[in-house]
C-alpha cells in the first residue's frame, strides 16, 4: 500500500463550487504539506502544517483552506472554484523540515 | 529573480550519452538540497539529496557549489528509463517550511 494517499485522484468541477481533496498518510510523519503544479511551473506550496495544532499559509493559499484532523490526515478545500485553480495537487510529508518529500500520487483537477 | 532556476531543456539525448543539469537558486542562506525526478502525470520521488562534498549514486552524481550558488546533476551512460523530468529543490531556512522547487528539466533519451 502507498503511503501517502490522495483522493479524489481527478475530479471535474463547476465554477463557485466547494469541494475538498483529501490526503492520508502511513509514515507517522509530522508534517504535512499541500502544493499545486502548473504547466511549466515549478511545484509551489499552499499550506503546510507542523502537527495537528499548527496550519500555516504557504505562497499561494488565496482561496483555499486545510483542516488537519489527524497526524496522518491533511485536508484541502476550495471553498468557491474557480478556473484558475485547475491545476494537478499534490499532498506530501515529511519527517523534518531538512528532511525529504514524500509525496502522493497527486490529484487532478479542473474546474469549468 | 526566482528562488530556483533551472536549465529550460528540454535536452534531447541518445542512449548512452552523459548529460549535466545546473540549478541556480538566490538564497545563500540555503540549508538542504535535492534532485527529485517526475514522471509524465505522475508525483515527483526523490533522486538524491545533495551534499556539500558532492554525492554518487550509481550513474548519477550531484554536486553543490555554495559559493557560487548552484547545483549540478551528473547522468552517465544514459537509459531509456532516465527520460523524466528533473526538479531541483531548495529549502531555504531551518525554521519554517520553506522548499522551493525549480521549474524542472526534461530529459529525454533517445534509443
Amino acid at each position: 500500500d502507498a503511503d501517502v494517499t490522495q483522493t479524489p485522484r481527478n475530479r471535474i468541477t463547476k465554477t463557485g463550487k466547494r469541494i475538498m481533496l483529501e490526503c492520508s498518510q502511513t509514515k507517522g510523519h509530522d508534517r504535512m504539506y499541500w502544493y499545486r503544479q502548473d504547466p511549466g511551473l515549478g511545484l509551489r506550496l499552499i499550506y503546510y502544517s507542523f502537527d495537528v495544532k499548527d496550519i500555516n499559509k504557504g505562497e499561494i493559499s488565496d482561496g483555499y483552506s486545510v483542516s488537519r484532523q489527524a497526524q496522518a490526515k491533511f485536508s484541502l478545500s476550495l471553498e468557491s472554484a474557480i478556473p484558475n485553480q485547475t491545476a494537478l495537487y499534490f499532498c506530501a510529508t515529511s519527517e523534518s523540515t531538512l528532511e525529504t518529500q514524500y509525496f502522493g500520487p497527486g490529484t487532478r483537477l479542473l474546474v469549468l | 529573480r526566482k528562488e530556483v532556476e533551472q536549465d529550460p531543456g528540454p535536452f534531447n539525448v541518445p542512449e548512452g550519452a552523459t548529460v549535466a543539469f545546473n540549478c541556480t537558486y538566490s538564497n545563500s542562506a540555503s540549508q538542504s538540497f535535492f534532485w527529485y525526478r517526475q514522471d509524465c502525470r505522475k508525483e515527483p520521488k526523490l533522486l538524491m539529496s545533495v551534499y556539500s562534498s558532492g554525492n554518487e549514486d550509481g550513474r548519477f552524481t550531484a554536486q553543490l557549489n555554495r559559493a557560487s550558488q548552484y547545483i549540478s546533476l551528473l547522468i552517465r551512460d544514459s537509459k531509456l528509463s532516465d527520460s523524466a523530468t528533473y526538479l531541483c529543490v531548495v529549502n531555504m531556512d531551518n525554521y519554517g517550511q520553506n522548499f522551493v522547487f525549480g521549474p524542472g528539466t526534461r530529459l529525454s533519451v533517445l534509443p
